[in-house]
Parts: structure tokens; sequence; C-alpha cells
């Protein structure tokens, strides 16, 4: 079984203030994603990185991808209200078998309060 | 753009009690999933589908059936509910194998009491 450890569980900061959210694993991915869920809703994409070493930017938030492809985060910026949410990340099974699935991390609550 | 769609939104069963959880993708896509998410864990997969007619248990599949006779319709069957089976439920679907991104709809809240 391939688990995914997502830390901080919970995070509440302030309007302004930057954050970092991880994501560990022991085993390899074929690529890692990370999801934003709002209450009530089911998970939506935010970013997928594929490559060892990979960066990628979407506005304030900034997602890596460890060299060995079995980490990632994912940092924001000047954290605004609008960013409170729950964040997922997801790792992608290796294999021809694997069928596109995903292992999920326990995901991190954000609260930004202004 | 209807995109995924789950019913009902909220269902409240007694133990013992059957119900099937209905979700349509109207995107045309090959592969179906169907995750639950308890509070305070992330989604795991219960069952998947690669096409119609092609079903496999995923990470928590006891206690659950699932049938894929159409491209669009991928039901989630619960045939004696328990307390444990309280949860989230949310079905995706994907285009392809190569397709990264999986399209969720917006989940059933079910209680078991």
């Amino acid at each position: 079984t391939q688990l995914l450890e997502q830390s901080p569980q919970f995070l509440s900061i302030q309007e302004g203030e930057n954050l970092t959210v991880y994501c560990n694993s022991s085993s390899v991915f074929s690529s890692l994603q990370w999801y934003r869920q709002e209450p009530g809703e089911g998970p939506v994409l935010l970013v997928t990185v594929v490559t060892g070493g990979e960066v990628k930017k979407l506005k304030r938030l900034t997602f890596q991808f460890g060299d060995a492809r079995k980490d990632s985060s994912l940092h924001i910026t000047a954290a605004q209200p609008g960013d409170t949410g729950l964040y997922l990340c997801a790792g992608r099974h290796a294999g021809g078998t694997s069928y596109g699935k995903l292992t999920f991390g326990q995901g991190t609550i954000l609260t930004v309060h202004p | 753009n209807a995109g995924v769609t789950q019913t009902p939104k909220f269902r409240i069963l007694k133990i013992g009690q059957s119900m099937t959880l209905q979700c349509t993708q109207d995107m045309n896509h090959n592969y179906m999933y169907w995750y639950r998410q308890d509070p305070g864990m992330g989604l795991k997969l219960i069952y998947y589908s690669v096409g119609a007619g092609i079903t496999d248990k995923g990470e928590v599949p006891n206690g659950y059936n699932v049938s894929r006779s159409t491209t669009e319709d991928f039901p989630l069957r619960l045939e004696l509910a328990a307390p444990s089976q309280t949860s989230v439920y949310f079905c995706a679907s994907s285009p392809r194998l190569s397709s990264y991104e999986q399209y969720f709809g917006p989940g059933t809240r079910l209680t078991v009491t």
C-alpha cells in the first residue's frame, strides 16, 4: 500500500502570511497532484507535477515535486481569505495496470483570517 | 455543462438497510471511480471502472458493490448498511489513462444510524 503523509493537518494564519504544506511518502509516484476542496463540493485539481524536481507556479501558489518523486510541497505567498479550504495531495500510481488510481493524503484544512 | 452528477446529496439509513448511490457523467469518460472521505481523512478508493462492463476493487471495497452497464453511469450499492459506512462519497471520472485530471462530483453525505 502506498501512503501519503500530509502535514500539517490544520493551519490557521492571518492574511498576508506565507505557508507551506508538505506531502511525503516512502513510495515513488508517477505524478503528484494537488486538489482544493470547498465545503459541500468535490475536490478540484490545482496542478499536476510529473518530473522529479519540477516547480510549477499558479499565481501566489508554488508547487514542487521532490527529486525522487516521493514528496511534494505547496507554498502560498501572502495568503488571502479566499485561499481558505481543504488542500489535498494525491499521488498517481505508476504502471500500466494502475488505471490512473490515486492515493490521497489526509488533507490540510487552511483558514486565513482577515 | 453538467460534468459529474451524484444523487442523492444527503441520505440517512438505518443499520441493515440497502441503497444505491447514483453517479452519472456526460463527458464520455471511460474511467470512473468511487471514493469515500471520512472526517480528517483523505479520499480512499472503493471501486473503479475502466469502461462499460469492467470494474475492479480499490483500497476499501468491503460492504460495497458496483456495476457499469453504460459509459455514463457508475452506481455504488450498499447492501447491508453499517455505521462504519457513514461518510461522504465522491464519484469521479477521467477521459483516458494518460489524463492526469479526475473530475469529481459534488458528493453524497451518508449517515447510518
